[in-house]
C-alpha cells in the first residue's frame, strides 16, 4: 500500500520568506508526527498530532513554526520569515496509534539562501 | 543535545568484516529501535527492543538492549555492500510513549 508521501521534496526559498511543506499519512493512521532532521544529525521531533489536534508542539523551535492538520489526516507544516538556519530536511512519520510503529516519509529538503 | 549518543559516528570497513555500533545515554529508555536511512528517503524500522538483557536476531544483525535499558549495540556478521547507510538508535522514554529521541547517527560504509 502507499507509504507517508510528502511534497515537495525539495523547496528552495529566500530568507524571510513564508513555506508550507506537505505530508500525506498512511490511510487510516490517527497519529501523525513532524520531524527535523539537520545535516549530520539524528531527526529531531517537531510536533506530535492525534487526529486534528496537536497533542505535543513542544518541538517547534520558535512561534515561526507553525503545523495544522484540520481534516486528521494531510499536515502542513507552516514556516513564516525563514532564516538560513531553518534549512533542513524536515520528516514526517505517521502510526496506526501513538503506541505503534512510526512510519516515516521521504521528507522535504528545506534551503534558505 | 541528544539524549542517545552514537558511536562511531563514521565507520568503513571491507566486506565480509564484522562491525559493532553503539548507542549510550544516562537516560532509562522503555524501548530502544534502530532504523536504517538512505540517501533521500526516511528512516526504516529495523527493530525494536523492550527488555532490558533482550537480545534480537535479524539475519546477520544482532541487536542488544542493556539490562539497565540505557544502551543498546548493533552488530553486523559479514558485512555485505548492502549494508552501506546511516544507521540510527532512537527511544521512548516511559513519560513520552509517542516522542521518538534519536542519536546522531553512525554513516557505515562497507567497501566491496
Amino acid at each position: 500500500g502507499a507509504g507517508v508521501s510528502q511534497t515537495p521534496s525539495n523547496k528552495v526559498t529566500e530568507k524571510g520568506k513564508y513555506v508550507e511543506l506537505r505530508c500525506d499519512p498512511i490511510s487510516g493512521h490517527t497519529a501523525l508526527y513532524w520531524y527535523r532532521q539537520s545535516l549530520g544529525q539524528g531527526p529531531e521531533f517537531l510536533i506530535y498530532f492525534q487526529g486534528t489536534g496537536a497533542a505535543d508542539d513542544s518541538g517547534l523551535p520558535n512561534d515561526r513554526f507553525f503545523a495544522v492538520r484540520p481534516e486528521g489526516s494531510v499536515s502542513t507544516l507552516k514556516i513564516q520569515r525563514t532564516e538560513r538556519g531553518d534549512s533542513a530536511v524536515y520528516l514526517c512519520a505517521s502510526s496506526l496509534t501513538r503506541r505503534d510503529t512510526q512510519y516515516f516519509g521521504p521528507g522535504t529538503r528545506l534551503t534558505v539562501l | 543535545t541528544q539524549l542517545l549518543e552514537q558511536s562511531p559516528q563514521f565507520l568503513s570497513i571491507q566486506e565480509g568484516e564484522n562491525l559493532t555500533v553503539y548507542c549510550n545515554s544516562s537516560s532509562v529508555f522503555s524501548s530502544l529501535q534502530w532504523y536504517r536511512q538512505e540517501p533521500g528517503e526516511g528512516p526504516v524500522l529495523l527493530v525494536t527492543v523492550v527488555t532490558g538483557g533482550e537480545v534480537k536476531k535479524l539475519k546477520r544483525l544482532t541487536f542488544q538492549f542493556g539490562d539497565a535499558r540505557k544502551d543498546s549495540s548493533l552488530h553486523i556478521t559479514a558485512a555485505q555492500p548492502g549494508d552501506t547507510g546511516l544507521y540510527l538508535c532512537a527511544g521512548y522514554q516511559a513519560s513520552n510513549d509517542y516522542k521518538l529521541s534519536f542519536g546522531a547517527g553512525t554513516t557505515v560504509t562497507v567497501r566491496a
